[in-house]
């Protein structure tokens, strides 16, 4: 069964913090792995991986991929309160496009 | 860039009722929905995959006949909660995959249905 893991389940940081949120999977056939940001409703694309040992930047946020030891992680350097949100994992498999979620990290950046 | 819409927001219904979810690719067209549920401080879970022309298909543990499940355009796919009762009070959001490949989802922005 495929399985998407996530860790921590919850972090609260301080302004200025630098965080890294982790993304573990077992799925066949794997495609990608999506990060998303969920603030109140829709979730909102953030980054998609592919290969192993690009990291992906936009601003501030940061991901990378091992595609041998089968995990993600993402950074958000220089955190700010506006970060505060739900970091959801998914991923791809080859066939279709089906996302399989982890529980997602809630993050709370305190002023 | 690609937009789904979706209503309603948010619904309150008496037990027993039905209610129905729209959700609409604005400007593109997509052959192939996504139906999730969220419930609180949990991850989005996939209920069925919605397919135009085509049965949807319904993943392990979601019940067919209550939640049905139309694709009757290229932009429109709909839920209907049927015979609807509190525990299925939750958050539902839809998907569509954007025409690059199609990993990279874009969602509507949900309805938040409660049942009393």
């Amino acid at each position: 069964e495929d399985k998407v893991v996530q860790s921590p389940l919850s972090l609260v940081v301080h302004e200025g913090d630098t965080v890294t949120l982790n993304c573990s999977y077992e799925v066949t056939n794997f495609r990608s792995l999506l990060w998303y940001k969920q603030e109140k409703k829709a979730p909102t694309f953030l980054f998609m991986l592919t290969s192993s040992g690009i990291e992906k930047k936009s601003g501030r946020l940061s991901s990378i991929l091992d595609k041998k030891e089968l995990f993600s992680i993402l950074n958000i350097t220089a955190t700010q309160t506006g970060d505060s949100a739900i970091y959801l994992c998914a991923v791809v498999r080859e066939y279709g496009n089906k996302l399989v979620f982890g529980a997602g990290t809630i993050l709370r950046v305190k002023s | 860039g690609a937009v789904v819409s979706q209503h309603p927001s948010w619904v309150i219904c008496k037990s027993g009722t039905s209610v129905k979810i729209e959700c609409r690719s604005l400007d593109f067209q997509a052959t192939t929905m996504f139906w999730y549920r969220q419930f609180p401080k949990q991850s989005l879970m996939l209920m069925a995959t919605s397919n135009e022309g085509s049965k949807a298909t319904y993943e392990q543990g979601v019940e067919k006949d209550k939640f049905l499940i139309n694709h009757a355009s290229l932009t429109l796919s709909t839920l209907t909660v049927t015979s609807a009762h509190p525990e299925d009070s939750s958050f539902y959001i839809c998907s569509a995959p954007s025409r690059d490949r199609g990993e990279k989802l874009f969602f509507g922005s949900g309805t938040q249905l409660s049942v009393l």
